[in-house]
């Protein structure tokens, strides 16, 4: 089993439309859980740290589900500069790095 | 912006030769890593130091081999490159020891070996 799984893309959705992505992770000692936005032949950049208690940036907001190791991104009202593929980033079992799930491409159309 | 280079960022080469692809960060962050990602492919952990004089291997087999003799450069060499090195492969650096902190990437090197 893969260390973290991601909803299989893409996503295609209108300008304003709202948009979930969801994300299991296999060691359930993980501690640390991240978004990151990685742009077409571009490298990864970090969207937003996940805490247990959810938390939100502007239009977006992350949850964690530590029962079943579940993480969860949605976006609202969806801009057209959103358009990448979110990749769910885990930390490692023996945490000296990060794991990364394969990612989930949305595309936002006018 | 993440001050982390990457160099070449595009690198055609035969089978055969020796490579290095340099990466440098001027945050003075003590740990850096080597990603390699295939097109539509998750990013898998090839090597990665704590400081200088610290390299270890990640979880992905990597015939590469790497250095970290200033906490600045961290590079990563073939010494006889195949076909099947071909990927993109993506330095990154990280200012705490733990894993929890950001990760900053280069832009990336794009091998094609022929």
């Amino acid at each position: 089993r893969k260390e973290v799984e991601q909803d299989p893309g893409p996503f295609n959705v209108p300008e304003g439309a709202t948009v979930a992505f969801n994300c299991t992770y296999s060691n359930s000692a993980s501690q640390s859980f991240f978004w990151y936005r990685q742009d077409c032949r571009k490298e990864p950049k970090l969207l937003m740290s996940v805490y247990s208690s959810g938390n939100e940036d502007g239009r977006f907001t992350a949850q964690l589900n530590r029962a079943s190791q579940y993480i969860s991104l949605l976006i609202r009202d969806s801009k057209l500069s959103d358009s990448a593929t979110y990749l769910c980033v885990v930390n490692s079992n023996s945490g000296y790095a990060l794991n990364f799930g394969k990612g989930t491409s949305l595309l936002v159309t006018p | 912006e993440a001050d982390i280079y990457q160099t070449p960022r595009y690198l055609v080469i035969g089978t055969g030769k020796k490579i290095t692809l340099e990466c440098s960060q001027t945050m003075g962050h003590d740990k850096m890593y080597w990603y390699q990602q295939d097109p539509g492919m998750e990013l898998h952990l090839i090597h990665y130091s704590y400081g200088v004089n610290s390299t270890e291997k990640g979880d992905l087999s990597s015939e590469s081999t790497v250095s970290r003799i200033r906490t600045e450069h961290f590079p990563l060499t073939l010494e006889s490159a195949r076909p099947s090195h071909t990927s993109q492969y993506l330095c990154a650096s990280s200012e705490y020891l733990g894993s929890t902190g950001e990760l900053f990437f280069g832009e990336g090197s794009r091998l094609t070996v022929l």
